[in-house]
């Protein structure tokens, strides 16, 4: 089945500084692409959606990166401040195009901290 | 609209004691997911449904935890017996259709001492 590999687990930046995070994928039939976010204590957020139709999806303060042929998916953050702080994870789905079941495989979250 | 609501929002129970915790998606989604949230292990899936069918019973987690859709609108997720390892943040998640993204529950704390 899908697997996704997430990376950093860990990152600290600067406030003002980019953060990259990034995630590859094994399933080539993969078409849906999420990336959400989760705040100390709270549950998840969805923070952009990316179609495998589009390469580059931007966002308020991010942009997102889908490089088909080497199945990565990468968020881009410019200028992190430090509300940005949380959790990110970014999911994977295949939906139904192959007839496969509408579940989303997670990576492993990299949890960023913006220091002011 | 409301989202998606789960009841309770922290559980405390005794080891080997059987919980049941309860998800209502939001109206006219059709497919529902509940997971398991630890820092070690992340995002595991428990059970999905489609259509109130079940589409994945999460393989490893058969033997004691077990997932109903009765209705479109209602889900339970009964642990039986828990055990400490159990405890972790238990998502409810639902979706419209293929392709959606999956709305999230605030989640419910389960400790089991």
């Amino acid at each position: 089945g899908e697997q996704v590999e997430q990376r950093p687990p860990h990152l600290s930046v600067r406030e003002g500084d980019s953060a990259v995070i990034t995630c590859t994928y094994t399933d080539p039939n993969s078409y849906y692409f999420f990336w959400y976010k989760q705040e100390p204590g709270a549950s998840l957020q969805l923070l952009m959606k990316v179609f495998s139709s589009t390469e580059i999806n931007e966002g308020q303060g991010f942009t997102v990166l889908l490089n088909k042929k080497d199945k990565r998916l990468s968020l881009n953050l410019t200028a992190a401040h430090p509300g940005d702080s949380a959790a990110y994870f970014c999911a994977v789905s295949a939906g139904g195009a192959t007839g496969g079941n509408n579940k989303l495989t997670f990576g492993q979250g990299t949890v960023l901290s913006v220091i002011p | 609209d409301a989202g998606v609501t789960q009841t309770p929002r922290h559980e405390v129970a005794e080891k080997g004691q059987t919980i049941i915790l309860k998800c209502e998606p939001v109206s006219g989604h059709n497919d529902l997911f509940w997971y398991r949230q630890t820092k070690i292990q992340g995002l595991e899936l428990l059970s999905y449904f489609r259509s109130k069918s079940l589409m994945e019973d999460g393989g490893a987690f058969k033997d004691r935890f077990k997932a109903e859709m009765l209705n479109s609108s209602f889900s339970t997720l009964k642990i039986q017996p828990t055990e400490p390892k159990d405890s972790a943040v238990y998502l409810c998640a639902s979706t419209m259709d293929w392709g959606y993204e999956q709305y999230f529950g605030p989640g419910t704390r389960l400790t089991v001492l």
